[in-house]
């Protein structure tokens, strides 16, 4: 069975570029997570979608960042403009979901090393 | 006061070695548990769930304790490939978010 799918695995571009991270849940699964982790922070939680809908964003560190979740199979975060302390490792989970969050574990995408110079 | 604490460590063991980290969480509500494991610039991956009763798998055990508020994972007969960061997840009941410990580090040396 596929996995979580993200993409591009690493990213450098300058400050100030728009930067689009893409995600590829596991089919079936409802629900759709976005994380950062950096040594400083370790992982945080961004965003999450249920049914394509954000639910909690509280997360997201300002607004130069987005999330979409456009259908059940695919998800972007935006960074625009990007700045150096954006530089992390983000990465994409999903969980099934049938019974809530509720004792299902996340599975995670392998991650996008994204260098902002 | 954080959702979840672990002591980052590192947990230095030989081969063979037993070892056993534990988790602290702070809300009494919280119904799912989780142990992950990361490898160096790789994604967390799940290790093991844990639940009421405890489970066990293979030289992996992990317990619940809720009168402590705590989760441990212990690991028998070391291997130098369990050398990762060992992530505590917590689902609160009521809440519709996970919250990851900050990972404890072992390094199992020959």
């Amino acid at each position: 069975d596929a996995g979580v799918i993200q993409s591009p695995r690493h990213e450098v571009t300058e400050m100030g570029q728009e930067v689009t991270l893409r995600c590829k849940p596991i089919s079936g699964h409802d629900y759709l997570f976005w994380y950062r982790q950096t040594m400083m922070r370790g992982l945080e939680l961004l965003i999450y979608f249920n049914n394509n809908v954000p639910i909690d964003d509280s997360g997201m560190p300002e607004d130069r960042f987005s999330a979409k979740m456009p259908n059940a199979s695919f998800s972007t975060l935006k960074i625009q403009p990007s700045e150096p302390r954006d530089s992390a490792v983000y990465f994409c989970a999903s969980l099934e979901g049938d019974r809530g969050l509720t004792y299902q574990p996340q599975h995670f995408g392998d991650g996008t090393r994204l260098s902002i110079l | 006061r954080k959702e979840v604490e672990q002591d980052p460590g590192p947990f230095n063991v030989p081969e063979g070695a037993t070892v056993a980290f534990n988790c602290t969480y702070s809300n009494s509500a919280s119904q799912s548990f989780f142990w992950y494991r990361q490898d160096c610039r790789k994604e967390p991956k799940l290790l093991m769930s844990v639940y009421s009763s405890g489970n066990e798998d293979g030289r992996f055990t992990a317990q619940l304790n809720r009168a402590s508020q705590y989760i441990s994972l212990l690991i028998r007969d070391s291997k130098l490939s369990d050398s990762a960061t060992y992530l505590c997840v917590v689902n609160p009941s009521g809440f519709n978010k996970f919250y990851f410990g900050s990972g404890t580090k072992l390094n199992v040396k020959p």
